[in-house]
């Protein structure tokens, strides 16, 4: 498809289990964001690659977050030791270029529960 | 800190009404505000967008009111209808920046017919 797709759409996990969410954004954009999505909240920033630049990080809540993304495409957001407080939907986006110019797509989020 | 805030947390309106959702902001380095439509189930979508260099936008059934000096914004949606019914989140960005929406908490909407 032409979208953002973002997998599993839902995951599971047990409370200290690692789990891996995917980001496939669309081609040929260049910037790619990750939200966190928590029951009656905002969307709260977590991080944000640009091209080939350092990504800013200022929104990881702990350092058991952590995202990479490879070959300025795919992006994978990891979360060690899930703790419930984790439980929420992770929502990816990208934008051809950097916000404000261009519109950011979102993906349909992963539901993560950690229980 | 809530960099934005937004009310109501919740609105019910009749089919055709007008529903107003209103957004504050706090630093006056945002320079785009846009406004965020969701269903259940689906990501954000971008509905509207506004820059403070004009107070008012329309697009279709929807618009932003922007005052610049009361930091404050607001989403009209005119002849509103059931399929209306979503999530709506007002944003702000600093362009300067260019990496991050601001977001504020959300307003479920319910048209009822």
């Amino acid at each position: 498809g032409a979208g953002v797709s973002q997998s599993p759409s839902n995951k599971v996990t047990e409370k200290g289990k690692d789990v891996e969410l995917r980001c496939d954004p669309i081609s040929g954009h260049t910037a790619l964001y990750w939200y966190r999505q928590s029951l009656g909240q905002g969307l709260e920033f977590l991080i944000y690659f640009q091209g080939n630049s350092a990504p800013d990080k200022s929104g990881l809540p702990s350092d058991r977050f952590s995202a990479e993304r490879t070959g300025g495409s795919v992006s994978t957001l990891t979360i060690q030791r899930t703790q419930q407080e984790d439980s929420a939907v992770y929502l990816c986006a990208s934008s051809l270029f950097g916000l404000g110019n261009t519109e950011a797509f979102f993906g349909q989020g992963t539901r993560l529960t950690v229980v | 800190q809530q960099q934005v805030k937004q009310s109501p947390q919740s609105l019910i309106v009749q089919k055709g009404g007008i529903p107003i959702i209103n957004c504050a902001y706090e630093n006056t380095a945002f320079d785009y505000f846009p406004w965020y439509q969701q269903f259940p189930g689906k990501g954000p979508a971008l509905l509207i967008a506004i820059r403070p260099d004009v107070s008012e936008k329309k697009e279709g059934r929807f618009t932003i009111s922007f005052n610049k000096s009361a930091k404050q914004f607001s989403l009209h949606i005119m002849d509103s209808q059931p399929g209306d019914s979503a999530t709506y989140f007002c944003a702000a960005l600093n362009t300067g920046t260019a990496s991050k929406l601001t977001f504020g908490t959300g307003t479920r909407l319910q048209v009822t017919l």
